[in-house]
């Protein structure tokens, strides 16, 4: 069964340094995709980045990038030059391109605090 | 405001009583999903929508559930008889579905129950 696990429930980063955030996956299928999602306070989602399976490089979206070593099935996220604002929680999330619901499973997340 | 946008934001009801929500998707986007969120858990998928079809229920969703798009726009959640389990973070999110694995899903604020 596809399952994404989070190891870390909280970290801590000074504002300015750069982040890794973990995230492996379990799936039987040769087609997926990996997302990243924010969850600040006020409860809403927000997309941050998206790798393919079949992509061969790195997906990279301003100050995230997704570091995806598929034969250890790790989809990392690096978040650079920190911010206060990036203090949130962050949820990987994968998605099968068998099922066709397209219906996102996600991770327990990470809590990030950004200090000042 | 063009996003998802829930409403209520914030439900607080007495355990046996009936709630409902709503969720307005963006206006192109074909597909329509829910997911409900408990303390310290990732969204799970609960159901969703292409237009006005119900195309998959998960497990999670019993039979005091339902969901429904009549017009193939806006959709609603309907509890039936609450129950303080009930109690969590119901998030609507809502994709434009194409052929391509990478069609990211756009999440509401959520609407956040509370069953006392």
């Amino acid at each position: 069964a596809q399952k994404i696990t989070q190891t870390q429930p909280g970290m801590f980063v000074q504002e300015k340094e750069a982040v890794t955030l973990d995230c492996t996956y379990d799936t039987s299928d040769q087609s997926y995709g990996l997302f990243w999602y924010k969850q600040p306070s006020s409860g809403e989602m927000i997309f941050l980045i998206y790798q393919g399976s079949y992509d061969e490089q790195n997906a990279t979206e301003g100050r995230y990038s997704l570091n995806f070593q598929k034969a250890r099935k790790s989809a990392n996220l690096v978040i650079s030059a920190s911010q206060l604002g990036d203090s949130a929680m962050y949820f990987c999330a994968m998605r099968e391109g068998m099922d066709s619901s397209y219906k996102l499973i996600f991770g327990s997340g990470t809590r990030l605090l950004v200090r000042p | 405001d063009t996003g998802v946008s829930q409403d209520p934001r914030h439900k607080i009801t007495k355990r046996g009583q009936n709630v409902t929500f709503r969720c307005d998707p963006i206006s192109e986007h074909n597909r329509l999903y829910w997911y409900r969120q408990t303390l310290g858990q990732g969204p799970e998928f609960l159901t969703y929508f292409q237009n006005e079809a119900q195309l998959e229920k998960s497990r999670l969703l019993s039979d005091r559930f339902s969901a429904e798009r009549p017009k193939g726009s806006f959709s609603t959640l309907e509890i039936q008889r609450t129950e303080q389990g009930d109690s969590a973070m119901y998030l609507c999110a809502s994709s434009l579905h194409d052929r391509g694995a990478r069609t990211e899903a756009f999440f509401g604020q959520g609407t956040r129950l509370t069953v006392v």
